[in-house]
């Protein structure tokens, strides 16, 4: 059972188009994060939101944690070829002692020029 | 500042081989470490992870196990591979849980495993 389901799970889009990728699940989380990955590289976090309702920016990817801590979302703005990669998102869920995240299962952005 | 490394980057190994991956941290003392497995650029799939030297939990149940026997070392290894085993892996490490703190886990730069 996926704990995060990530939607979509393609997008091929042309430069300078607006985006979104959601990040859905019924459980609650303490916080969640933002991982892009480039191929045959290790994810590298892009943000860590905590606070239900909290808005974050960087640059052209603005980042929304829901009001009930369960979903976010990322929005990327005028896409880039560079944009294009692997975006996780990664919830920690306190209940558990270790510091485990749960991954979801990406999407893959692909921005053409 | 933090650095982790794996090795090897890439390896092609036989049915039936035997497999041993190393992970290693500098720059950091007692972190958490964990082993995940990643098929065709997809989502991620804990496969192991340690809170102390010696210490090992295991997510799923498969072919491969893991070890620590040195602080910031982790190691994961097979008797036997199946192709199944062919993937992504990569290690990462993220601090000690404490109260208040959200983990951030910081990833190596994996290992492209092919088992033929």
């Amino acid at each position: 059972t996926q704990l995060l389901e990530q939607s979509p799970q393609f997008l091929s889009i042309q430069e300078g188009e607006n985006l979104t990728v959601y990040c859905n699940s019924s459980s609650v989380f303490s916080s969640l994060q933002w991982y892009r990955q480039e191929p045959g590289e290790g994810p590298v976090l892009l943000v860590t939101v905590v606070t239900g309702g909290e808005v974050k920016k960087l640059k052209r990817l603005t980042f929304q944690f829901g009001d009930a801590r369960k979903d976010s979302s990322l929005h990327i703005t005028a896409a880039q070829p560079g944009d294009t990669g692997l975006y996780l998102c990664a919830g920690d869920n306190r209940g558990s002692t270790l510091g485990r995240l749960y991954f979801g299962r990406g999407t893959q952005l692909t921005v053409w020029p | 500042s933090q650095t982790i490394h794996q090795w090897p980057a890439t390896l092609v190994q036989p049915v039936g081989s035997p497999l041993s991956l190393e992970c290693t941290v500098e720059g950091t003392s007692n972190p958490n470490l964990y082993w995940y497995r990643q098929a065709a650029g997809r989502g991620l799939q804990l496969l192991f992870y340690s809170v102390g030297i010696g210490q090992i939990s295991s997510e799923v149940p498969q072919n491969l196990s893991a070890s620590r026997p040195q602080d910031r070392q982790f190691i994961l290894s097979s008797k036997k591979l199946l192709l199944s085993d062919s993937g992504f892996y990569l290690c990462a490490w993220s601090h000690i849980r404490t109260s208040g703190v959200t983990d951030t886990q910081y990833f190596g730069p994996g290992t492209r495993l092919t088992v033929l």
